[in-house]
């Protein structure tokens, strides 16, 4: 079944530390995002790519970075210049008429 | 104020009742997403809707692109109905702004 694998689940990082979460998809998507989400708060995006090659910024990329050199997949950095990095990151993929597909999350935990 | 405001933030129900949960916005809209997320955290999209009404299963969505307004119905609710809710708004290129959230829980 196609659908979008997020990996790890939950990670740990020490403070300083560069970490990097994984979205891989095998949909065909074109469009991938990444979102961040905070306790009683709404899901924020990050960053995302309509193409290859290609990535824009979203409301809140100040200490992320993001490489789209494959369609299917999408890595995100969380930099040691994000200042508050713990949070759960959802990445999603989709094809414009047939709607979002998302991945099931990774709980990142800055120790 | 928020571009996307969701009602209520909380829910709680009895096995059986009929739901409904309601999404205001005040942008312009390409679609209306409806989206159910569950405590392990994954999100699975329920509905896009750029008009009218949608029908899955005991899920019932709807939209009033004049009055800006949709709402997700929920028939003869269940204990594993019990998630949040999230409303998105897909605006320009395809970016979706979401509201807070229902944190809906169904007793049996």
């Amino acid at each position: 079944d196609g659908g979008i694998t997020q990996s790890p689940k939950y990670l740990f990082r020490k403070e300083g530390q560069n970490v990097t979460l994984s979205c891989e998809q095998n949909l065909n998507h074109d469009a991938m995002y990444w979102y961040r989400q905070d306790p009683g708060q709404g899901l924020r995006l990050i960053y995302y790519s309509q193409i290859v090659n290609d990535f824009q910024k979203g409301d809140i990329a100040e200490g992320y970075s993001v490489s789209r050199e494959k369609k299917e997949s999408f890595p995100l950095t969380v930099t040691s210049a994000q200042k508050n990095p713990t949070a759960f990151y959802l990445c999603a993929s989709s094809t414009g008429a047939r709607g979002y597909t998302f991945g099931s999350g990774t709980r990142l935990t800055v120790v | 104020k928020n571009e996307v405001e969701q009602s209520p933030q909380n829910l709680t129900a009895q096995e059986g009742e009929f739901i409904t949960i309601n999404c205001s916005y005040s942008v312009g809209i390409s679609a209306l997403h409806w989206l159910q997320q569950h405590p392990g955290g994954g999100i699975v999209s329920l509905f896009m809707l750029s008009s009218g009404k949608k029908k899955h299963g005991r899920l019932i969505a709807t939209i009033n692109i004049q009055e800006k307004h949709s709402s997700l119905h929920i028939t003869a609710s269940h204990p594993r109905d019990s998630a949040v809710y999230i409303c998105a708004l897909e605006t320009s290129g395809s970016r979706l702004t979401f509201g807070e959230g229902t944190q809906l829980t169904v007793n049996p």
